[in-house]
């Protein structure tokens, strides 16, 4: 079945840094491909996605790059804040099957000021 | 934006009881998932649900437990027996539809754990 890395397990930068997060898979069926952010006792919420046909996409500080030859996806988070604080994870889905999603192991990150 | 509740959010049992973890999906949603996440390993994908029945479930989707909705009401896992390895962190997810392109809003989790 699909197998997704994700790297690094922790991140630490200033405020004003950038900070990128990668995932690898290993399926090339893969076909959508999503990042979520999670604060303390909160759920997982959606930042971005991208369908395997799209290779770049910014929306408000964040870059997501899919490299479909090499199988990676990268998050960049250009000029964190501190409020950008949390466990990142990438997570991947098919397009066959009902959504279901293959998730990354999460990267805490942590920007000081 | 759309709102997952889930109730309660730590339970601890003796292993060998029923638990129920219940999950408040977004009122419009029509699918719904089960994701467990052991401390320090991925969230892994156990079971998704739709119009009362369970379209697809994961290996670790154990004969010990089932999923229901009834009438519109709460979402459920049910673990019966547990065991041990069922100590994990369990989040619920609803979307509106069943597509890949359909965002699935999760809860903040249930952190279960078994003595």
């Amino acid at each position: 079945g699909e197998q997704v890395e994700q790297r690094p397990p922790h991140l630490s930068v200033r405020e004003g840094d950038s900070a990128i997060i990668i995932c690898t898979y290993t399926d090339s069926a893969t076909a959508y491909f999503s990042w979520y952010k999670q604060e303390a006792g909160a759920g997982l919420q959606l930042l971005m996605s991208v369908l395997s046909n799209v290779d770049r996409k910014e929306e408000q500080g964040l870059t997501v790059l899919l490299n479909k030859k090499d199988k990676r996806l990268s998050l960049n988070l250009t000029a964190a804040h501190p409020g950008d604080s949390a466990v990142y994870f990438c997570a991947v889905s098919h397009d066959s099957g009902y959504n279901k999603l293959t998730f990354g192991k999460g990267t805490v990150l942590l920007v000081s000021p | 934006g759309p709102k997952v509740l889930q109730i309660p959010s730590h339970q601890i049992i003796d292993m060998g009881q029923m638990v129920t973890l219940n999950c408040d999906p977004v009122s419009n949603h029509l699918y719904f998932y089960w994701y467990k996440q052991i401390l320090g390993q991925q969230m892994e994908f156990l079971v998704n649900f739709y119009n009362g029945k369970v379209m697809e479930k994961s290996k670790l989707f154990k004969d010990q437990f089932s999923v229901e909705r009834p009438d519109g009401s709460y979402f459920t896992l049910k673990i019966q027996p547990t065991a041990l390895e069922d100590s994990a962190v369990y989040f619920c997810a609803s979307s509106r539809l069943g597509g890949n392109q359909d965002t699935q809003y999760f809860g903040p989790g249930t952190r279960l754990l078994v003595l």
